[in-house]
């Protein structure tokens, strides 16, 4: 059974930083491009971050370029959201999310079939 | 980077009556590998999104054959063959051909 557990959200000062983690279960992360989706208040759906997992690189949406990194414990089956240089506008509820292909199927690097709870940053003077 | 228009904005549905949603891209959606990279997610609220529909057409484990997803090149449509109460939510449509992934605006569904 899939399972994915995060935490680390809260509150944080502009300018500051957040890691969340992802743990799952049911599944390696290291197969899988393992993405970051937000959502700000009363907003829809916005793409943080993929892995790009056979080039062993990732992809990031250019509102948060050079400013969030994301990792894996593999030993952990853990994904994590470095979050740096914090604005107001990164004000949101981060999913972390399974695609449905592997990283060996090449089909899709989308169609996410599980996600994460949801854990909320919020950032505030 | 490709953009996703979703109409309508927001759909009252009569319950046992059919409904559909569109989404148009800015660009071809159809990949190399020759599936079109389009999914569609329901997003109840205080829930996640859960995957609807992959690959334009092909329906998610779980999910009611009620839901149907259609198209090609840049144009997609969501059918429910019969809506349900339980099918309120906001409906995304999204693409993952490159990157950024970019998701539609969203269109709200709600019973009348």
């Amino acid at each position: 059974e899939v399972q994915m557990l995060q935490s680390g959200g809260g509150f944080v000062q502009p300018g500051g930083s957040r890691r969340l983690s992802c743990v799952v279960s049911g599944f390696s992360v290291s197969e899988y491009d393992m993405s970051w989706v937000r959502q700000a208040p009363g907003k829809g759906l916005e793409w943080v971050t993929s892995f790009r997992g056979l080039e062993d690189g990732a992809d990031f949406a250019d509102s948060v370029k050079g400013r969030f990194t994301i990792s894996r414990d593999t030993s952990k089956n853990t994904v994590y959201l470095q979050m740096n240089s914090l604005r107001a506008e990164d004000t949101a509820v981060y999913h972390c999310a399974k695609p449905l292909y592997t990283i060996y199927d090449g089909v899709s690097r989308g169609a996410f079939d599980f996600w994460g709870q949801g854990t909320g940053v919020i950032v505030s003077s | 980077d490709i953009v996703m228009t979703q109409s309508p904005l927001s759909l009252p549905v009569t319950p046992g009556e059919p409904a559909s949603i569109s989404c148009r891209s800015s660009q071809s959606l159809l990949h190399s590998n020759g599936f079109n990279s389009v999914d569609w997610y329901l997003q109840k609220p205080g829930q996640p999104p859960q995957l609807l529909i992959y690959l334009g057409s092909y329906r998610a484990s779980g999910v009611s054959d009620r839901f149907s997803g259609s198209g090609s090149g840049t144009d997609y449509t969501l059918k429910i063959s019969r809506v349900e109460a339980e099918d309120v939510g906001v409906y995304y449509c999204m693409q993952a051909l490159q990157t950024p992934l970019t998701f539609g605006g969203g269109t709200k569904v709600e019973i009348k």
